[in-house]
């Protein structure tokens, strides 16, 4: 069981550009969710999907953008990437009872 | 409105001595509660879990939280520190409102484990 999946592990864009984080899970579960860590905070929600072709806007959802085609994947795209962007991404998925995490993805815009 | 409260962002202990990382926490519904523990450059780990059942938790690597509703407290203890245990530690609230399960994360305590 290879739980929540996360690629790349590390990323540099330049300002501007786009680029996809990929996220697959393999646990059947139907809540998604991604998330930023900031340094010196929290986790802080950026979208979630309840299920297949169902997503809804966390609390700092501005510049991102999800899609959930399946059950397993719910990649998260960033259209033109800023410097606010840079942080560590966590994907994770969840039944009622606990949320798995993805290994996360460092983004650096510069 | 729900929140959770990690009373501390550094802690500093020596090894073989006790840990304690507070959590206080605001829900107006009965929560689930979470320990996480994230170490460098690595994803969350769950540490322990309450889903209203024993107040006394026990997690793994020998962690252990106890909830208390009249202090809305849900404090994460062991009782001997190991190296290993330095890590950064998210208290972590759950609870299904607005269609999906919600979590509310602390913003995290940093725990440094010395010789």
């Amino acid at each position: 069981n290879a739980g929540v999946t996360q690629t790349p592990k590390f990323r540099i864009l330049k300002i501007g550009q786009s680029m996809t984080l990929q996220c697959t899970q393999d646990m059947n579960h139907n809540y998604m969710y991604w998330y930023r860590q900031d340094p010196g905070m929290g986790l802080k929600l950026i979208y979630y999907s309840v299920g297949a072709g169902i997503t809804d806007k966390g609390e700092v959802p501005n510049g991102y953008n999800v899609s959930r085609s399946t059950t397993e994947d719910f990649p998260l795209r960033l259209e033109l990437a800023a410097p606010s962007q840079t942080s560590v991404y966590f994907c994770a998925s969840s039944n009622y009872d606990r949320a798995h995490f993805g290994s996360g993805t460092r983004l650096t815009v510069v | 409105a729900q929140s959770v409260t990690q009373l501390d962002s550094h802690v500093s202990v020596s090894e073989g001595t006790p840990v304690l990382l507070r959590c206080n926490y605001s829900s107006s519904y009965s929560p689930s509660l979470f320990w996480y523990v994230q170490h460098p450059n690595k994803g969350l780990q769950l540490l322990l879990k309450y889903t209203s059942a024993a107040t006394l938790v026990k997690g793994i690597n020998g962690f252990e939280a106890e909830f208390k509703k009249s202090e809305t407290s849900f404090h994460l203890t062991k009782p001997s520190a190991h190296m290993s245990d330095a890590a950064e530690y998210f208290c972590v609230v759950s609870l299904f409102s607005g269609g999906y399960n919600k979590l509310i994360f602390g913003a995290g305590t940093r725990l440094a484990v010395h010789p």
